[in-house]
């Protein structure tokens, strides 16, 4: 079975500063894709980024990059440079091979401080 | 835009009733997925479609059901509705793999009074 873990419920930056959200994963599969969303308070769910297993490098995009330690079972979303308009639920998601769902994590809010 | 259309945006039903959920996936997108995002069960996958053919279901209610039409939309039929039926749905559309192309609409938010 497929499961992601979000352990940070609610997560505050300083506006500039970098942030980090944690998130595991727990799966049997060797090929595997994961993925970070956005959704702010308008609720609506906004694709970030996306690293698959067998990436070798760590995505990134822009602001955005995804820590992935295959070995920990990791992939934490880092956002550098904060702006107000990062403030939001972050959700962690999983697709498995041969699944076509994605599983979610819990989420984290991330609110940025002036 | 993230070019999947959702409607309505919001609507509020009395217990007992039956609504309908529209979901107009992006263009060349053949599957279409069903979401429900509650506060106590977060992200739920309830049901997906592929180009036409029910593909994959997930923790859908038997009072649930969807259908994806030749146009490639999709409806949710929601009936008997509880109050625990409300929640925010979100409908999503991929490419044939679904790795990059996981586009997800607006959301209906579905308040049952």
């Amino acid at each position: 079975a497929q499961k992601i873990t979000q352990t940070q419920p609610g997560m505050f930056v300083q506006e500039k500063e970098a942030v980090t959200l944690d998130c595991t994963y727990d799966t049997s599969d060797q090929s595997y894709g994961l993925f970070w969303y956005k959704q702010p308070s308008s609720g609506e769910m906004i694709f970030l980024i996306y690293q698959g297993s067998y990436d070798e490098q760590n995505a990134t995009e822009g602001r955005y990059s995804l820590n992935f330690q295959k070995a920990r079972k990791s992939a934490n979303l880092v956002i550098s440079a904060s702006q107000l308009g990062d403030s939001a639920m972050y959700f962690c998601a999983m697709r498995g091979p041969g699944a076509n769902n994605l599983f979610f994590g819990t989420g984290t809010r991330l609110t940025v401080i002036p | 835009d993230s070019g999947v259309t959702q409607t309505p945006k919001h609507l509020i039903t009395a217990t007992g009733q039956r609504v309908t959920l529209r979901c107009s996936p992006r263009s060349g997108d053949l599957s279409v997925y069903w979401y429900q995002q509650s506060l106590d069960q977060g992200l739920q996958f309830l049901i997906q479609y592929y180009n036409g053919e029910e593909r994959a279901k997930g923790n859908i209610l038997e009072r649930f059901s969807a259908q994806q039409f030749p146009d490639l939309h999709s409806e949710l039929n929601l009936s008997s509705l509880e109050l625990g039926d409300s929640a925010l749905y979100f409908c999503a559309s991929s490419g044939q793999t679904g790795y990059y192309g996981y586009t997800f609409g607006s959301g209906t938010r579905l308040t049952v009074v």
